[in-house]
């Protein structure tokens, strides 16, 4: 099946850095992926769709100045979570769909991000 | 996309058959029914989809009503590396809402 991986798998940062999590479709290409955050012990919330040569698109309540995506080609996108505060600590999952026309999304491995 | 109802938590006996039931009763008709499981820690896993009919594949087996209100998930032989928390979603494009999902626990 297809595969997306994420990278880095964790990483901790001091508050007011920016974290940048990177996002690949290593055997299909993906005009479109998902960026989700799950705290601990929740369910995995959407914050945005990132399209491929255009702006992403942010669900209601994700701040687009603090969440920045880039989708610069077909098989990889990248989260920056700029000036990460403690609160911003969680678990960021990216997904891409497959090739099949049924909405089957593939997930990587996930991000956890511990900020101090 | 419509709504799931799932309930929170389940456990099954490792060998036997765990039955994952999904109410999603305002499902359209051109919404698939998808379930995903996520082991801690990890990136969410497809499972099973399905439309109207009933679904086989290696993994599990997806029974959905004739009305489509309802679907159950089938793990047909639970194993400890089942223990999931497994989440039914219903949907017509790829943006995935998840739930609050059923956590599973398959015990000896």
């Amino acid at each position: 099946g297809a595969v997306v991986s994420q990278h880095p798998s964790r990483v901790i940062c001091k508050s007011g850095t920016s974290v940048k999590i990177e996002c690949r479709s290593l055997d299909f290409q993906a005009t479109t992926m998902f960026w989700y955050r799950q705290f601990p012990k929740q369910s995995l919330m959407l914050m945005a769709t990132s399209n491929e040569g255009s702006k992403a698109t942010y669900e209601q309540g994700v701040e687009k100045d603090k969440f920045l995506i880039n989708h610069a080609s077909l098989t990889l996108s990248t989260l920056t979570v700029t000036s990460a505060h403690p609160e911003d600590s969680s678990f960021y999952i990216c997904s891409a769909p497959g090739t099949r026309a049924t909405g089957e999304l593939f997930f990587g491995e996930g991000s956890r991000l511990t900020v101090l | 996309d419509a709504k799931t109802t799932q309930p929170p938590s389940m456990d099954c006996a490792e060998g036997r058959a765990a039955n994952l039931p999904c109410n999603h009763s305002t499902i359209s008709g051109n919404e698939y029914v998808y379930w995903y499981r996520q082991i801690h820690s990890q990136g969410p896993q497809y499972i099973i989809h399905g439309l109207k009919n009933n679904e086989t594949n290696e993994m599990a087996s997806l029974i959905i009503t004739e009305d489509r209100k309802s679907s159950t998930l089938i793990l047909p032989h639970a194993t400890l590396r089942d223990t999931a928390v497994y989440y039914c979603i219903v949907s017509r494009i790829d943006k995935l809402i998840f739930g609050t999902g059923t956590r599973l626990q398959v015990f000896p």
